[in-house]
């Protein structure tokens, strides 16, 4: 009865590669989310995604790309990944829009060799 | 821009002790705050999601409150236990995404 789980839990690679982190939700909810957490545990909002309609933080690289086959899914694709990609990766889902309480998943480490 | 900012970084206390963390943010055009735990290589677990129109939230030994004129919410914790030792952080929605605190550390001692 998981609510939102993210696969793998951890993953390891080298620089220049490119991966996936897969999020799924059983909420039925409207809006997913990806958070990166950095060493110094910083949470930082990503990306999200409430009906097809995409909000990037424009920190972000654009070797980050999400990808939403429907809408209890939100893949992260990562790109010529880099040695400062090395982070925690949360999903989270809510409620359509901010109004409403986030759920979060179990993260994924990734780990930029 | 909204930024959270969150005191004390780190507490300890003794088992049993009350206690309050806080949570302060600089654009009170806020609909709501959320709180969360978060244990060692986990996830986040949302533990209070308190409306603007709001003054208090509580869930069991846990109670929340909100002043959104002065850009301030305190997480109450009653008889802590070694249990409630996590990283606690507090989130106020920005736009159409959330800002997140830092997080306080919380080591609860036996």
């Amino acid at each position: 009865d998981t609510a939102v789980s993210q696969t793998p839990k951890y993953l390891v690679t080298q620089m220049g590669n490119d991966k996936s982190i897969k999020c799924e939700q059983n909420l039925g909810h409207d809006t997913m989310y990806w958070y990166k957490q950095d060493s110094k545990k910083f949470l930082k909002i990503m990306f999200s995604y409430n009906n097809k309609e995409l909000i990037i933080n424009e920190t972000v690289p654009n070797r980050f790309s999400p990808k939403s086959p429907d809408k209890a899914h939100l893949n992260l694709h990562i790109n010529s990944l880099e040695l400062g990609d090395s982070a925690v990766y949360f999903c989270a889902s809510s409620r359509a829009g901010t109004a409403y309480e986030q759920y979060f998943g179990p993260g994924t480490r990734l780990t930029v060799t | 821009k909204q930024e959270v900012t969150q005191i004390p970084a780190a507490l300890s206390v003794p088992e049993g002790e009350n206690l309050v963390l806080n949570c302060s943010f600089t654009d009170s055009a806020i609909y709501n705050l959320q709180w969360f735990r978060q244990d060692p290589g986990k996830g986040l677990t949302s533990l209070l999601l308190i409306q603007s129109s709001q003054r208090e939230q509580t869930s069991g030994r846990l109670n929340a409150s909100l002043d959104k004129s002065s850009g301030r919410s305190t997480l109450y914790i009653a008889a802590s236990q070694p249990g409630d030792s996590a990283t606690y952080l507090c989130a106020v929605p920005y736009g159409q995404n959330f800002v997140f605190g830092p997080g306080t550390r919380l080591s609860v001692l036996p």
